[in-house]
């Protein structure tokens, strides 16, 4: 069963830095991975989407890579801004088993950019 | 953009009450799924649904739960019999194509309180 893991479950940093978020999964039999922004009590907003063939996508200040082979990806943030502020979630979509067209997400991590 | 549109927002009821939850999927898609997010837990999936059948369910998607597509544009989950341990929030997603270009919209969430 693919296993999604995403460190650290919480950052804080003063706006202008530029960030890096990991999310590692078990299971290299991919056909895509997707970043998601979620506010606070609030729905799923899709960022980027890298296919298994991609070693990065982006999009203004974000730059997400996959390594597959590792089970790995970063998100990458620019310059970051308070209104980055959000629990950013990395889903894999597995591309066997009878689990196709599922997403199995990690936990998030939780982003806080103060002024 | 296109947009999933879910409602209620919100919903409380009491335990043992039968609820819907209401998604309109972006009109040109074709796959269509619920997942869910128990507070402070993952997302996890429920249910995917295509050409008006179910393709593949959790272990979560047990006899309580059912899916349906009544109109050609409305796609609901019911839950027959509410426990307290439904509250969660409940997500409606859809995708355009099982191509791997596509990756999937979600809706804004219906947070549900079963009391």
């Amino acid at each position: 069963k693919q296993e999604v893991t995403q460190i650290p479950a919480a950052l804080s940093v003063p706006e202008g830095e530029n960030l890096v978020l990991n999310c590692s999964f078990t299971d290299s039999a991919i056909y895509n991975l997707q970043w998601f922004r979620q506010d606070p009590g609030k729905g799923l907003t899709s960022l980027l989407l890298i296919q298994s063939s991609q070693r990065e996508q982006t999009s203004g200040r974000l730059n997400a890579s996959l390594d597959k082979s590792s089970g790995r990806s970063t998100l990458y943030i620019a310059a970051s801004q308070p209104g980055d502020s959000a629990t950013y979630l990395c889903a894999v979509r597995p591309s066997r088993g009878s689990t196709l067209g599922r997403l199995y997400f990690g936990r998030g991590t939780q982003l806080t950019v103060w002024p | 953009e296109p947009e999933v549109t879910q409602t209620p927002s919100h919903q409380v009821t009491q335990m043992g009450q039968e609820v819907i939850l209401r998604c309109v999927p972006i009109s040109n898609h074709l796959y269509f799924y619920w997942y869910r997010q128990i507070l402070g837990q993952k997302v996890e999936f429920l249910v995917s649904f295509y050409n008006n059948e179910i393709s593949e369910k959790s272990e979560i998607f047990d006899d309580q739960f059912s899916v349906e597509r009544p109109d050609g544009s409305n796609f609901t989950l019911k839950i027959r019999s509410t426990k307290l341990e439904d509250s969660a929030m409940y997500f409606c997603a859809s995708r355009k194509r099982q191509d791997t270009n596509y990756g999937y919209t979600f809706g804004s969430g219906t947070r549900l309180t079963v009391v």
